[in-house]
């Protein structure tokens, strides 16, 4: 089946512009979570949504990082007032509600270059 | 969830078995052991997790030692595709999933 799918898989954008980075989870899975990982470093946690739940919004660096997921599936991530150092590749993962063991699927990421 | 120590790279030749360390000696008794790996450019992938009881599936087999201070990553036959950053990460069965993870294991599997 398919799996999770991320867009666009690279973006380039000015400093100061929004961007809105996009996950698709795969189907029937309603915990998402979203990672950075900058050049040669670790994942950064971000945001994990879970089923009807407030999310944890825990890692956003910043109040310029949102995220939202409508109708459970799709997941946008959004930046404002792009600075240089939100430059990393954006990950999105998912898995299973009720099964606390289910493993993250991974997509593979967005690039964004900040310039 | 436990902190784990894991060596940051090591060279593997094809063919042969690569075994990958990781210490957590500060887990919990309700904390799971959990392997992913990161090949160049792709998101991290999902290879293995195991609870005390030593876990095999199509990919590798996980080893915990009895007090599960410690655990190893065996990948049977490496091959050039198995080149990536390999994760160990524990973590409770309730946190949903949240995972942190470290600096990784480079393995380099050289022909």
């Amino acid at each position: 089946g398919a799996g999770v799918s991320q867009s666009p898989s690279n973006k380039v954008t000015e400093k100061g512009k929004d961007v809105e980075l996009r996950c698709d989870p795969i189907s029937g899975h309603t915990a998402l979570y979203w990672y950075r990982q900058s050049l040669g470093q670790g994942l950064e946690f971000l945001i994990y949504f879970q089923g009807n739940s407030a999310p944890d919004k825990s890692g956003l660096p910043s109040d310029r990082f949102s995220a939202e997921r409508t109708g459970g599936s799709v997941s946008t991530l959004t930046i404002q007032r792009t600075q240089q150092e939100d430059s990393a590749v954006y990950l999105c993962a998912s898995s299973l509600v009720g099964q606390n063991n289910s493993p993250l699927h991974f997509g593979n990421g967005t690039r964004l270059t900040v310039t | 969830d436990a902190k784990t120590t894991q060596p940051p790279s090591m060279d593997c030749a094809e063919g042969r078995a690569a075994n990958l360390p990781c210490n957590h000696s500060t887990i919990s008794g309700n904390e799971y052991v959990y392997w992913y790996r990161q090949i160049h450019s792709q998101g991290p992938q999902y290879i293995i997790h195991g609870l005390k009881n030593n876990e095999t599936n199509e990919m590798a087999s996980l080893i915990i030692t009895e007090d599960r201070k410690s655990s190893t990553l065996i990948l049977p036959h490496a091959t050039l595709r198995d080149t990536a950053v390999y994760y160990c990460i524990v973590t409770i069965k309730a946190a949903g999933n949240k995972l942190t993870f470290g600096g990784g294991t480079r393995v380099l599997v050289k022909p």
